[in-house]
């Protein structure tokens, strides 16, 4: 059984390109989640979604950052016009549906996002 | 507010002596807590997470934590260091409702021979 699968694992963008990070989850997981690591911090969550329904985003930046997971297709997390202040490690992590074993989250590789 | 903190930003310790990672957490509901383990580079590994029940917990590669309510702690302890453990840790905290968790700022573990 794959684990949550993430690319590309390493991005360089130049300021005020667009970066997008997918990510596919599970099997059989139909919500995802996207955290943004900062060097030295811990992982901050960004947005919780499930298919083609954003269920919490409150840790995202109200600007540049929107996300979604379609009906078909893998969970996108775009940064439009990116800045220094995006370099980061992007994780997504994803959970199955019916909570069997409460709320854990199970986290892919991770995107490294370098802003140059 | 809810949050989770780990006070030891980094921690040596030698091969085979015995370690206790510290996690202090503020939520106001019936806690989830999970313990997670990053190597550079990489992405983060369940370690361990407690629901409910016997507040000792046991994790893969021998590690343990035990849930204490009186002291809102979760510390992560292991017998025994193998080299192969130096990482970082971070510890988190959810709601069974809630979709997502908050952690700590982490623990950098090295283990010297």
């Amino acid at each position: 059984n794959a684990g949550v699968m993430q690319n590309p694992r390493h991005l360089v963008r130049r300021r005020g390109q667009e970066a997008r990070l997918r990510c596919s989850p599970m099997k059989g997981h139909s919500h995802v989640y996207w955290y943004r690591q900062l060097p030295e911090e811990g992982l901050k969550f960004m947005v919780y979604l499930q298919k083609e329904n954003i269920i919490d985003e409150s840790g995202m930046p109200k600007e540049r950052f929107s996300a979604e997971f379609p009906k078909e297709g893998p969970s996108i997390l775009r940064i439009q016009q990116v800045v220094r202040g995006d370099s980061a490690a992007y994780f997504c992590a994803s959970s199955p549906m019916d909570r069997g074993d409460g709320n854990t989250i199970y986290f892919g590789e991770g995107s490294w996002l370098t802003v140059v | 507010a809810q949050s989770v903190t780990q006070p030891d930003i980094h921690i040596t310790v030698s091969e085979g002596a015995s370690l206790e990672l510290r996690c202090n957490y503020s939520y106001g509901a019936t806690p989830y807590l999970f313990w997670y383990v990053q190597s550079p580079g990489q992405g983060l590994q369940l370690l361990l997470k407690y629901f409910s029940g016997d507040t000792l917990v046991q994790g893969i590669k021998g590690f343990e934590a035990e849930f204490k309510r009186s002291q809102s702690s979760f510390n992560l302890r292991k017998p025994s260091v193998h080299w192969s453990d130096a990482a970082e840790y971070f510890c988190a905290v959810g709601g069974g409702s809630q979709g997502n968790l908050i952690f700590g700022k982490g623990t950098k573990l090295s283990v010297k021979p």
